[in-house]
């Protein structure tokens, strides 16, 4: 079955530390998108890739990177810039057209030990 | 700019219960509208899209929007609650025209009671 494969589940950070968030997706999507979820405020997109080797910033991507080297991959790295990390990330994928859904997976919930 | 509104944050209902959850957006251009559906701990599904033709949407798991262009609106339906409605319920639109980016309603939490 096709879908989007969120690593791992839970993770925990330490101050100062970056972490990276996978996302690996199999329905060969030209498009990828990381977004943020806080309780109250829906989601925020924080970086979206239309294509290979290209992405651009979402409203809130400051402390966070990307990278799109491969079609079916686009990790997320949490840095240390971010100060208030604990979130639930939750990464999709769709066709590069707006009448097309976004997939998603399962998400990865950040915790600051 | 394009923005989402959903009018309540929780809704609660009775089982076998109107389910209507509200949903509200301003777009300058045509919109493509979405209602998606997330249970605890878990990514979020699509339950129906619009994004042209008829006005009356048929979803997944019984749920149904209709979009009316004069009230800028797109609310979700659903003749009868079941226990198993209970989520997290959210509206998105995205422009007609360009690329994929969604814009998300604030989420609408539904409770099921019996």
């Amino acid at each position: 079955d096709g879908g989007i494969t969120q690593s791992p589940k839970y993770l925990f950070r330490k101050e100062g530390q970056n972490v990276t968030l996978s996302c690996e997706q199999n329905l060969n999507h030209d498009a990828m998108y990381w977004y943020r979820q806080d309780p109250g405020q829906g989601l925020r997109l924080i970086y979206y890739s239309q294509i290979v080797n290209d992405f651009q910033k979402g409203d809130i991507a400051e402390g966070y990177s990307v990278s799109r080297e491969k079609k079916e991959s686009f990790p997320l790295t949490v840095t240390s810039a971010q100060k208030n990390p604990t979130a639930f990330y939750l990464c999709a994928s769709s066709a590069p057209v707006g009448n097309q859904p976004q997939h998603f997976g399962d998400g990865t919930r950040l915790s600051i030990l | 700019a394009q923005s989402v509104t959903q009018l309540g944050s929780h809704v609660s209902v009775s089982e076998g219960a109107l389910v209507l959850l509200r949903c509200n957006y301003s777009s300058s251009v045509p919109p493509y509208l979405f209602w998606y559906v997330q249970y605890p701990n878990q990514g979020l599904q699509l339950l129906l899209k619009y994004t042209t033709g008829a006005t009356l949407v048929k979803g997944i798991n019984g749920f149904e929007a209709e979009f009316k262009k004069s009230e800028t609106s797109f609310h979700l339906t659903k003749p009868s609650a079941h226990m198993s409605d209970a989520a997290e319920y959210f509206c998105a639109v995205s422009l007609s025209g360009g690329y994929n980016k969604l814009i998300f309603g604030a989420g609408t939490r539904l409770a099921v009671h019996p």
